[in-house]
């Protein structure tokens, strides 16, 4: 299996500002994708992080609200850019292996944005 | 495009009784399927997956699902509920292994009388 540590684990934030959100593997992975799941709702993919090459973001998401990186192959960042309510979420990095054949997921990260 | 749905929202049941836990997907090709679960404030947690084969497929914590093509079903279930089990239930649905793409339902909740 896969660990993945995520920091913070939950945060509170002023409207306007911006937060990143830290992913890190136990071990090499080449599929990371971060997730937003909504208060009561269901899981949501925001991007596909990319090692070496641009994040690849789902519709409705755009790099400028959502920048990530991807440096190597056991560590990422998401970050939620110019906050707003809205973005009170969990937000969740994910990482698969073909061996293992599933996703592995982090404990996610709770943002309040007031 | 392929889709998930839980019928259910919430289910309450008490301890020790049967559970099942129903999904249903529509995908144009053989999928691959999922059951996770996400206990509160945690990530989320593989309970078990169906690729091929055997359409019975038994998980983690005492759950199995069955694989029904005819009614392109995957419904959870375990004979003995325990307090434990209490949490947010998730089917999901992919075109293969490697977490690209993957659909999640809405999510059931499950409560647990005592």
């Amino acid at each position: 299996s896969a660990v993945i540590s995520q920091k913070p684990s939950r945060d509170i934030c002023q409207r306007g500002t911006s937060l990143t959100i830290q992913c890190q593997v136990d071990s090499q992975v080449t599929m990371m994708f971060w997730y937003r799941q909504q208060p009561g709702q269901s899981l949501t993919l925001i991007a596909t992080a990319n090692q070496g090459s641009e994040a690849t973001y789902e519709s409705g998401f755009v790099i400028d609200k959502f920048p990530i990186s991807r440096p190597n192959l056991t560590f990422s960042t998401l970050t939620v850019s110019n906050m707003s309510p809205e973005d009170s979420s969990i937000y969740l990095c994910s990482v698969s292996r073909a061996m293992d054949g599933e996703l592995f997921f982090g404990e996610g990260s709770r943002l309040t944005v007031l | 495009a392929q889709s998930v749905t839980q019928p259910d929202i919430h289910i309450t049941v008490s301890e020790g009784a049967s559970l099942e836990l129903r999904c249903n997907y529509s995908y144009g090709a053989t999928p691959y399927l999922f059951w996770y679960v996400q206990s509160p404030g945690q990530g989320l947690q593989l309970l078990l997956k169906y690729f091929s084969g055997d359409t019975l497929v038994q998980g983690i914590k005492g759950f199995e699902a069955e694989f029904k093509r005819s009614q392109s079903s995957f419904n959870l279930r375990k004979p003995s509920v325990h307090w434990s089990d209490a949490a947010e239930y998730f089917c999901a649905v992919g075109p293969d292994n490697y977490g690209q793409n993957f659909v999640f339902g809405p999510g059931t909740r499950l409560s647990v009388l005592p």
